[in-house]
């Protein structure tokens, strides 16, 4: 009953071009969105997130986009950098609890 | 400042041992995570803390699993007569208030295998 859903285990994609990564989710009672990154044997850390009463949030190269009525995100990176290449994971929480629910991850790579 | 430490970064024990898992939050943060990670899947709530009680333990597969936080400040995971499915990443993060939408700052986690 996975709650949170990244289908796209990877992603390849050229130095300087954009990267969209995806999630759905299927539990309506979700109002906020997180992304994270994270390198081996590293945690995850902290991206960006976006709350339900906004469509999108931005900071820097990375975008968030949410539609609440497909109850899907999308993690827009412009222009990816090799840097960037890690494995993202889409997290969701509600207000009626306080644990994050995460997606099985995409791993990106950005190819110089 | 220091983030989130868990020690060990690794621990092999074999079937049936006990084992403790131990992580150092964030200084001032009230609120501390448990999660696992098995191969291929995303981080997955265990137990949650805020100060020196745990708030939120539905996460917690079975009551061979067990986590005190005394103080409200470091965290143990105590895993009894483990078992080979135990094997994963068990990730700890904290969180300055443990609100829904508080960040949670994650350490680099303990991998534990059993054989």
């Amino acid at each position: 009953d996975q709650q949170v859903k990244q289908n796209s285990p990877s992603l390849s994609v050229q130095e300087g071009r954009i990267s969209i990564l995806n999630c759905d989710y299927t539990n309506s009672m979700f109002d906020y969105f997180l992304w994270y990154k994270k390198y081996p044997a590293e945690g995850p850390t902290f991206l960006i997130s976006i709350s339900s009463i906004k469509d999108k949030n931005e900071d820097g190269r990375f975008t968030v986009f949410l539609n609440k009525s497909a109850k899907h995100l999308s993690l827009h990176i412009v222009p990816s950098q090799p840097g960037d290449s890690a494995v993202y994971f889409c997290a969701a929480s509600a207000s009626t609890g306080n644990q994050f629910y995460f997606g099985t991850g995409t791993s990106l790579t950005v190819i110089p | 400042g220091a983030g989130v430490s868990q020690t060990p970064s690794n621990k092999v024990t074999e079937k049936g041992k006990y084992v403790e898992l131990r992580c150092d939050p964030i200084s001032g943060h009230t609120a501390l995570y448990w999660y696992r990670q098995s191969l291929g899947q995303g981080p997955e709530f265990l137990i949650y803390f805020q100060g020196t009680g745990a708030a939120d333990d539905s996460g917690l597969p079975n009551d061979r699993f067990f986590a005190v936080r005394p103080e409200g400040s470091v965290s143990t995971l105590k895993i009894q007569r483990t078992e080979r499915g135990d094997s994963a990443v068990y990730l700890c993060a904290s969180s300055f208030a443990g609100t829904f939408t508080d960040t949670q700052y994650f350490g680099p986690g303990t991998r534990l295998t059993v054989l």
